[in-house]
């Protein structure tokens, strides 16, 4: 199975910075079926990013998806309060589908 | 709007069974792939199993082979998890999840449910 490996862990920015978080396979992922979820504490993942680039309905244009092949960024280019939460990439070209750990996303 | 409303869950007794649901609006529901995705305390997501809209084609973790089966009921529009042999590490909160599509091919979850917490303790 692939496995997904999110970096850094933590990230500790300020409201108004921007956040490049990063998710590498250790294997190509086909069509670049890479997705992201944001969590915050007590809810469900929410769809940010599908296809590696695809921003999912709703999702401001404040936040990317880049990458190919191995390696995956999420950014978010100026950071606002609602922002700080748990990330999550999830690869779904090859079974069984897989997440990464998370990097979690604090405020400084 | 979709929503998906999980329920079921609850403390049971290591080598217990459980059955969870998921009631699903807002979308037709045959059409779509529907998953199970755990997760234990403070830890990340585990895609536990889907089934596909039809309910013809079913796929499992390696961790819940054996032990857990995944249903649905087209005409009640909705998902189960039946849990039995259950183990210390199956504790989680389960999350249903509709699929992008028929569910025959790695599920991309979209949206997910609020969740319901199973706690396998003696």
């Amino acid at each position: 199975e692939i496995v997904l490996t999110q970096s850094p862990g933590t990230l500790s920015l300020s409201p108004g910075e921007r956040a490049t978080l990063s998710c590498r396979a250790s294997q190509s992922v086909s069509s670049s079926f890479l997705a992201w979820y944001q969590q915050k504490p007590g809810q469900a993942p929410r769809l940010l990013i599908y296809g590696a680039s695809s921003r999912a309905t709703g999702i401001p244009d404040r936040i990317s998806g880049s990458g190919s092949g191995t390696d995956f960024t999420l950014t978010i280019s100026r950071l606002e309060p609602e922002d700080f939460a748990v990330y999550y990439c999830q690869q779904y070209g090859n079974s069984p589908t897989t997440f990464g750990q998370g990097t979690r996303l604090e405020i400084k | 709007e979709v929503q998906l409303v999980e329920s079921g869950g609850g403390l049971i007794q290591p080598g217990g069974s459980l059955r969870l649901s998921c009631a699903a609006s807002g979308f037709t529901f045959n059409s779509y792939g529907m998953s199970w995705v755990r997760q234990a305390p403070g830890k990340g997501l585990e895609w536990v199993s889907t089934i596909s809209g039809g309910g013809g084609s079913t796929y499992y973790a390696d961790s819940v082979k054996g032990r857990l089966t995944i249903s649905r009921d087209n005409s009640k529009n909705t998902l189960y998890l039946q849990m039995n042999s259950l183990r210390a590490e199956d504790t989680a909160v389960y999350f249903c999840a509709k699929d992008r599509g028929s569910g025959t091919s790695p599920p991309r979850f979209d949206p997910w449910g609020q969740g319901t917490l199973v706690t396998v303790s003696s």
